[in-house]
């Protein structure tokens, strides 16, 4: 089976300050993505990082970087320079390809509030 | 691009009335996706397309349930007789190829009353 678990039901980070959310991932599937979704107070889903399991480089974009730790199924998010717009709930997620069917799983989220 | 977009926003029924919701992938992408967020449960997969042809629906809580894709623009879920159980926000997305990232659409935000 394949799980998502994010420990950190909310953090706050001051502004400016980088901020570490934790993922950390179970599956059998050899070939998989992991994801990071950003969903601020307005509902949105917004797509944020990706990391393919045989990456050999950590993911980045902008602010964003995955620290992809695959022999711990770890996938955290770092973000640096946090910013009040950061504030919102983040969500890792994982997709794989098993069988013919692709499977999908979300984490349970992190409620980020960034302090001015 | 536009984006996925999803219609409507909002939706109000009344318990046992049909309601249809509509989504339009990123134009060029082969799959496309229907979740359901509630605070419950959080985000579920219902169902999921790929080149038009769902694949897996066994996300879909029950026959009231149903989801089509006539073409690879166009989506609809489908839940008739809605119940007040029901009430959550359906998002739809769409990814090009396996196990890239998927693009969400803004949700429509279903309450059944």
């Amino acid at each position: 089976a394949q799980k998502i678990t994010q420990t950190q039901p909310g953090m706050f980070v001051q502004e400016k300050e980088a901020v570490t959310l934790d993922c950390t991932y179970d599956t059998s599937d050899q070939s998989y993505g992991l994801f990071w979704y950003k969903q601020p107070s307005s509902g949105e889903m917004i797509f944020l990082i990706y990391q393919g399991s045989y990456d050999e480089q950590n993911a980045t974009e902008g602010r964003y970087s995955l620290n992809f730790q695959k022999a711990r199924k770890s996938a955290n998010l770092v973000i640096s320079a946090s910013q009040l717009g950061d504030s919102a709930m983040y969500f890792c997620a994982m997709r794989a390809l098993s069988g013919g069917y692709q499977k999908v799983t979300f984490g349970t989220g992190t409620k980020l509030q960034v302090i001015p | 691009d536009a984006g996925v977009i999803q219609s409507p926003r909002h939706e109000v029924t009344e318990m046992g009335q049909e309601v249809t919701l509509r989504c339009k992938p990123i134009s060029g992408h082969d799959y496309l996706f229907w979740y359901r967020q509630t605070m419950m449960r959080g985000l579920e997969l219902l169902i999921y397309f790929n080149n038009n042809v769902p694949i897996d629906d066994s996300g879909m809580p029950e026959d009231r349930f149903s989801a089509k894709m006539p073409n690879a623009s166009f989506s609809t879920l489908k839940i008739q007789p809605s119940e007040p159980r029901d009430s959550a926000v359906y998002f739809c997305a769409s990814s090009f190829q396996g196990t890239t990232e998927a693009f969400f659409g803004q949700g429509t935000r279903l309450t059944v009353v």
